[in-house]
């Protein structure tokens, strides 16, 4: 069974930088994954799609400061200069034979 | 571009069957696959199905009994029926578009769908 593991929480200070970071359970170390932002409130936003090789693919209108990188297991978002708006529940996704859901990180900006 | 917009009642009775329509502007309902997701107060989000363009569909395990997806291409539009619902069925309910994206090498090849465009979702709160 696919799992998805995400920190329930990060913080960073105005202007820095953060990674955040979506772990793939045992034997799973090959699957893309896509990372969604939902601000407060608000619904979802697709950021991008993101590859094994640390390949990925953003979505309309996402800035240059998201990007994304994979090592292993892991697959990782890093947000660099970081903006109030950047304050968000961030969520990784993957396919299996089904959507699954990780559980997602609450970013604060100090 | 591409929006959609989640419409239906906010209030459901126990027991009753929930029912959302997603209207899809801006571009064709034809050539994707198109989700429901569902965020419970506080919690996260949960796949609930998809459904391509042709009409086939994909639900949940954990919901499948009581779920029935449906489009009308004419109307660009996709529905969800949820029956008997109960109280732990409360949630912001989303649609979304769902592209699907293949990858992987040699024998092995993957399939990633997932969501690029959101609606921004309806609260549905089950109560008598």
């Amino acid at each position: 069974q696919l799992v998805l593991t995400q920190s329930p929480s990060a913080s960073a200070s105005l202007g820095a930088s953060v990674k955040l970071t979506c772990t793939l359970s045992s034997g799973h170390s090959s699957y893309a994954i896509a990372w969604h932002q939902q601000q407060s409130e608000k619904g979802p936003r697709y950021l991008m799609k993101l590859n094994s090789d640390g390949s990925h693919t953003k979505g309309d209108g996402i800035p240059d400061r998201f990007s994304g990188s994979s090592s292993g297991a892991e697959r990782y978002l890093t947000i660099s200069s970081l903006q109030s708006e950047d304050e968000a529940d961030y969520y990784c996704q993957t396919w299996v034979t089904g959507m699954v859901f990780g559980g997602g990180t609450k970013l604060t900006v100090l | 571009q591409v929006q959609l917009q989640e419409s239906g009642p906010g209030l459901v009775k126990p027991s009753e069957t929930l029912s959302l329509t997603c209207t899809v502007s801006g571009g064709s309902i034809s050539g994707y696959y198109w989700s429901w997701i569902r965020q419970p107060p506080g919690k996260g989000l949960e796949w609930i199905g998809y459904i391509y363009y042709s009409g086939s569909t994909n639900y949940n395990p954990s919901l499948k009994s009581r779920v029935t997806m449906s489009l009308d291409t004419s109307m660009n539009q996709f529905s969800l029926r949820l029956s008997s619902v109960t109280a732990a069925d409360t949630a912001v309910y989303y649609c979304a578009r769902t592209p699907s994206y293949s990858y992987g090498s040699g024998n092995v090849i993957y399939y990633l769908y997932y969501m690029d465009v959101w609606g921004k979702g309806t609260t549905v709160t089950v109560s008598s």
